[in-house]
């Protein structure tokens, strides 16, 4: 039981190039959620999913957009990367659909750079 | 705006002495209070939370804290602390039905 994986652990990019950031849960939860981390601003949502096929915004997400593919797979993607996303990027699962006060339970995040 | 603020953004301690991690969040309206522990290079873990009931909350590793619903607090403390207690803290509150907004994180340094 693996938990929640991210790939891949760091990146670097240039500006303007794009890439998906792949997130996979094997707990068989409803809720996913896409996180971006920067120093003292805590973590901040991007994305997320209360159940498989729906997604909507959270508090920053302009720049990405996301992918549902299935009830274990949650991505995000940046068309044309920023060095503003240059940040630490952590997915996470909760077991409900629409979470409520569900722990949540996250990955070991992906490091960005974009120059 | 509903906001979560951790007081103090490092915490210097020596081992073995108590530590309080100070949280404030800005409504007093139904919320949901959390905890989690980020050890470096990790994602984050959760400490404990409140949802309902007795206003102390015991939490892994003897962590506990305290829902003071007049005050908008919710302190985390540890009686004494270990070296493998070092870690970044985040304070998170789900505000009436909304979703979870973390506060800005305190590092907690615990040195021999």
């Amino acid at each position: 039981n693996a938990g929640v994986t991210q790939t891949p652990k760091f990146q670097v990019l240039k500006t303007g190039q794009s890439m998906t950031l792949q997130c996979a849960q094997d707990m068989n939860h409803n809720s996913m959620y896409w996180y971006r981390q920067d120093p003292g601003m805590g973590l901040r949502l991007i994305y997320y999913s209360a159940s498989e096929g729906t997604t909507d915004k959270g508090e920053v997400p302009n720049g990405y957009n996301v992918s549902r593919l299935n009830k274990r797979e949650f991505s995000l993607r940046l068309e044309s990367a920023a060095p503003s996303q240059t940040s630490v990027y952590f997915c996470a699962s909760s077991p409900q659909v629409g979470a409520g006060t569900d722990t949540q339970y996250f990955g070991p995040g992906t490091r960005l750079t974009v120059l | 705006a509903q906001s979560v603020t951790q007081l103090d953004s490092q915490v210097p301690v020596f081992e073995e002495a108590p530590v309080e991690l100070r949280c404030n969040y800005s409504s007093s309206v139904s919320v949901y209070l959390f905890w989690y522990v980020q050890y470096p290079n990790q994602g984050l873990q959760l400490l404990l939370k409140y949802l309902s009931g007795s206003t102390l909350v015991k939490g892994i590793n003897g962590f506990e804290a305290e829902f003071n619903k007049s005050q908008t607090s919710f302190h985390l403390r540890k009686p004494s602390v270990h070296i493998s207690d070092t870690a970044e803290y985040f304070c998170a509150v789900i505000f009436q039905g909304g979703k979870l907004i973390f506060g800005q994180g305190t590092e907690l340094s615990v040195k021999p």
